[in-house]
């Protein structure tokens, strides 16, 4: 079983749309965790949930806007995509904390490509 | 100036070696993070350290609090341990900086 997943695993999009990345952990986990990959390879954090509960929110666009249903789940809804969001975006989990002071697993990424 | 710097940007060793892969740091830290990027895109975290060292099979840890400074060294290398290696700094438990990476190649 796959304990952190992602989906989707590819995609790809017209500037102006606007999509969502849902992210699922199987791992009993408090805290998630949104990350950002640029073509450099550059990693960045951008948001992470404790119990639902925003924790860490750096500054990125308001465009990009996280949801947690619950505890298990942290979507990532991005409106009014451009082209700079091309990225690789990680999702990720950790027992918790909801301050990166843990071991964390990671999801296998979702390739995002704004055309 | 990048807050975590780490070095050398890529290596290339042969199999067997011993490798040592160096994170400097300008701020002090709450926590640091080792992280291994294969070459497939996937990443795993390797080690979460705040003080001493940490030995996991064939990979060791260590970090020196006072000279903001982390290594980790990799004994008896195998091929199968090229991938990127990232190294990260958690700051005030809420500023969470990255290294830009170490490519390691590891040649039978």
């Amino acid at each position: 079983d796959t304990a952190v997943s992602q989906t989707p695993k590819y995609l790809v999009t017209q500037m102006g749309n606007d999509k969502s990345i849902k992210c699922e952990q199987n791992l009993g986990h408090d805290t998630m965790y949104w990350y950002k990959q640029d073509s450099k390879k550059f990693l960045k954090i951008m948001f992470s949930y404790n119990n639902k509960e925003l924790i860490i929110n750096e500054t990125v666009p308001n465009r990009f806007s996280p949801k947690s249903p619950d505890k298990a789940h942290l979507n990532l809804h991005i409106n009014s995509l451009e082209l700079g969001d091309s990225a690789v975006y990680f999702c990720a989990s950790s027992l918790t904390s909801g301050r990166a002071s843990e071991t964390q697993y990671f999801g296998p990424g979702t390739r995002l490509l704004v055309l | 100036k990048n807050e975590v710097e780490q070095s050398p940007q890529n290596l290339t060793a042969q199999e067997g070696e011993f490798i040592t892969i160096n994170c400097s740091y300008s701020v002090g830290i709450s926590a640091l993070h080792w992280l291994q990027q294969h070459p497939g895109g996937g990443i795993v975290s390797l080690f979460m350290l705040s003080s001493g060292k940490k030995k996991h099979g064939r990979l060791i840890a260590t970090i020196n609090i006072q000279e903001k400074h982390s290594s980790l060294h990799i004994t008896a290398s195998h091929p199968r341990d090229s991938a990127v290696y990232i190294c990260a700094v958690l700051y005030n438990f809420n500023k969470f900086y990255f290294g830009s990476g170490t490519k390691l190649n590891v040649k039978p």
